[in-house]
């Protein structure tokens, strides 16, 4: 069964740092580029970042371009979030998922964890 | 980047109903690179239909996406239930894009 299971959010002060994890489970991760979205409390969702299979192409939204970092460790079947100089705004369920359904040009994603929630707040 | 509108806000219907959600872009969408996702409270999206029109593994044939260019339709023929729900669609350019969602609720 494929499982996607995130972890490390909390509260943080505005211009801290988080990481958050996604542990992979029921599949290769290694074969599947993943993706980040966030969903703000009672918003829509915000897509935040994706990577390649290997971690040498990463994709970010402009609204968290230069302050987070994704990155992947394929033997632990676990994919990273670096959160830094978080804002208010970045207060969210932060999920991770698989892309996997590809077609010609793009990969979208079928399986999603259950999120993880960061506060940013003073 | 492209903009997402989506339409109606909120979508209130009865089941057996036919429910139809519209996401107009502002500019033309690459190759129909457009999806669909249902959420239900509390929970994580759940895809339905990708490249506009191709419906996801598992998805009921009762969910159809149609659309090209600037204008994309999502079409629940007859809602059960279980469809009552808020619907995001979400475009696969350089920044993939959501709308800001459709609720659809029981009348």
């Amino acid at each position: 069964e494929v499982q996607l299971v995130e972890s490390g959010g909390g509260l943080v002060q505005p211009g801290g740092s988080l990481r958050l994890s996604c542990a992979a489970s029921g599949f290769t991760s290694s074969a599947y580029w993943m993706s980040w979205v966030r969903q703000a409390p009672g918003k829509g969702l915000e897509w935040v970042a994706n990577i390649n299979t290997d971690g040498s192409d990463k994709r970010y939204a402009d609204s968290v371009k230069g302050r987070f970092t994704t990155s992947r460790d394929n033997p632990k079947n676990s994919l990273y979030l670096q959160l830094n100089s978080l804002r208010a705004e970045d207060t969210a369920v932060y999920y991770c998922a698989r892309e996997g359904i590809c077609t010609a040009a793009a990969c979208y994603p079928d399986y999603w964890g259950q999120g993880t929630l960061v506060t940013v707040s003073s | 980047e492209i903009v997402l509108t989506q339409s109606p806000g909120t979508l209130s219907l009865s089941p057996g109903e036919r429910a139809t959600l519209s996401c107009r872009a502002s500019q033309s969408v690459s190759s129909s690179l457009l999806a669909w996702y249902q959420q239900k409270r509390g929970q994580a999206p759940r895809l339905l239909i990708y490249d506009a029109s191709n419906r996801a593994t598992g998805i009921p044939d009762r969910f159809s996406g149609s659309g090209s260019g600037t204008d994309f339709t999502l079409t629940i023929s007859r809602l059960e239930p279980e469809d009552f729900a808020v619907y995001y669609c979400q475009q696969y350019g350089s920044q993939k894009t959501f709308g800001q969602g459709t609720k659809v609720e029981i009348k």
